[in-house]
C-alpha cells in the first residue's frame, strides 16, 4: 500500500516561494505520476502539476510560470516549489498518486496547510 | 481547459435515500471522468474511475454511468458515513479539472 507524507512549512510570506516535499514510502517513485493538488479553506480542488517517473513535468497553465515540480529518487521523495506567493495561495496542499492510464488519484497525502502571511 | 460543472451544488437527504449527482463537461471527454468523496478535515478518497470502475474496497451502493459530457453518481441507499463532499474530475487532458463539489448533507 501506497502511503504519502507531505512536510509542514506551516507559513510562507508574501512574495516568498512555497516548499514542500513529498515522502513516499510502500512503493517506488521511480513507477506512476507524482502530482499536487490544493484546496482554499472552504474551496473546491485544484491540480496543481505533476511529475512522471521519468522526471517530466506538467502543469496547471493558471500556474505555471511560478510552479516547479521535481524528483529525488535516492530519497523517494518529489518536491513543489511555489514563487512569488500571495494570500490566495493560502491552501491545504495535497501530494497524491496516479497511475500510467486514465489520470484518477488513488494514493493521497494527508494534506498540510500553507499560509501567507507577513 | 476542460470545465467540470456538478448539480446539484448541496443536496439534503434521509438515511436509506438513493442519491444521484450529476457531472457535466464543458466537452467530450469519453469516459475520463473520476469520482471522489471526502469528509471534513479528509484527503479526497477514490470512489469510481473511468466512470463506472469501483475503486478497491469502495462499497456497491456507489455506482457511475454516464460518458461524452454528462456523467452521473448513484449512491443507492445512502449510509450515515455516505454525508461528505463529492467531486468529479477529468482525466482526459491537463489540467486534470475537478467539478465545484456536491455537499450531500443530512436532512
Amino acid at each position: 500500500q501506497v502511503q504519502l507524507q507531505e512536510s509542514s512549512p506551516g507559513l510562507v510570506k508574501p512574495s516568498e516561494t512555497l516548499s514542500l516535499t513529498c515522502t513516499v514510502s510502500g512503493g517506488s517513485i521511480s513507477s506512476y505520476y507524482w502530482s499536487w493538488i490544493r484546496q482554499p479553506p472552504g474551496k473546491g480542488l485544484e491540480w496543481i502539476g505533476h511529475v512522471s517517473y521519468s522526471g517530466t513535468t506538467n502543469y496547471n497553465p493558471s500556474l505555471k510560470s511560478r510552479v516547479t515540480i521535481s524528483l529525488d529518487t535516492s530519497k523517494n521523495q518529489f518536491s513543489l516549489n511555489l514563487s512569488s506567493v500571495t494570500a490566495a495561495d493560502t491552501a491545504v496542499y495535497y501530494c497524491a498518486s496516479r497511475g500510467y492510464g486514465h489520470a484518477y488519484f488513488d494514493y493521497w497525502g494527508q494534506g498540510t496547510l500553507v499560509t501567507v502571511s507577513s | 481547459d476542460i470545465q467540470m460543472t456538478q448539480s446539484p451544488s448541496s443536496l439534503s437527504a434521509s438515511v436509506g435515500d438513493r442519491v444521484t449527482i450529476t457531472c457535466r463537461a464543458s466537452q467530450s471527454i469519453s469516459s475520463y471522468l473520476n469520482w471522489y468523496q471526502q469528509k471534513p478535515g479528509k484527503a479526497p478518497k477514490l470512489l469510481i474511475y473511468a466512470e463506472s470502475s469501483l475503486q478497491s474496497g469502495v462499497p456497491s451502493r456507489f455506482s457511475g454511468s454516464g460518458s461524452g459530457t454528462d456523467f452521473t453518481l448513484i449512491i443507492s441507499s445512502l449510509h450515515p458515513e455516505d454525508f461528505a463532499t463529492y467531486y468529479c474530475q477529468q482525466s482526459y487532458s491537463p489540467p486534470y479539472i475537478f467539478g465545484q463539489g456536491t455537499k450531500l448533507e443530512i436532512k
